[in-house]
């Protein structure tokens, strides 16, 4: 498996423009997690997902915010309106629940909100 | 509730110096610990997990229940060590609770 796989890896938007961020999680894992990090805030748990369904979406900041998993092998975070405070890396992760019970991280998406 | 708490934003050491990078942990079943390392702009990585008691690049670190602390050791501290290293707790909801990490940097 090539593991967590994100896209895009750096992203530079206008601000109110609409952003999405794309995930493919490990296959197998039934849990996926959408995190951000800042600098201030370090990494922050924004929604997470077991098999396909979200879960616990009380890390999302706002209603500007929403995320998707329509299927096991796909998840996608969207920003609309996109802010400038919104810059950040967004981190997506999977974990199974068999024996290896660390959570995979993808590379990340480097957000730039202009 | 579960809780991931490290208390330094940054610890700069010398080459060759001990290396101790505290976590403190709140959780009122028992936790699984890890800890992650981050290198320059890249992804999250397991370092290692108190399950496994196991040394990963010299580092080491021991769970402590009575004092609710799993503290990240390295005697010896390499200029490749430099990066931020997260402390995260897994309870049984399977949810990953990280701390704020610490930056580590190690000069020559």
């Amino acid at each position: 498996d090539a593991g967590v796989i994100q896209s895009p890896r750096h992203e530079v938007t206008e601000m109110g423009q609409e952003v999405t961020l794309r995930c493919k999680p490990i296959s197998g894992h039934d849990y996926l997690f959408w995190y951000r990090q800042t600098m201030m805030r370090g990494l922050e748990l924004l929604i997470y997902f077991n098999n396909n369904v979200p879960i616990d979406d009380s890390g999302m900041p706002e209603d500007r915010f929403s995320a998707k998993m329509p299927n096991a092998s796909f998840s996608t975070l969207k920003i609309q309106p996109s802010e400038p405070r919104d810059s950040a890396v967004y981190f997506c992760a999977s974990r199974g629940t068999g024996m290896e019970t660390e959570a995979f991280f993808g590379q990340g998406t480097r957000l730039t909100v202009v | 509730a579960q809780r991931v708490t490290q208390p330094e934003k940054l610890l700069s050491v010398f080459k060759g110096a001990p290396v101790e990078l505290k976590c403190n942990y709140s959780y009122s079943g028992s936790p699984e610990l890890f800890w992650y390392v981050q290198y320059s702009r890249q992804r999250l990585q397991l370092l290692l997990r108190h399950i496994s008691r196991e040394s990963i690049k010299g580092f080491t670190a021991d769970l402590n229940k009575g004092e609710t602390s799993f503290h990240l050791k390295k005697p010896f501290a390499q200029e490749e060590d430099s990066a931020m290293y997260y402390c995260a707790l897994t309870g049984g909801s399977y949810i990953p609770t990280f701390g704020r990490g610490t930056s580590l940097i190690v000069h020559p």
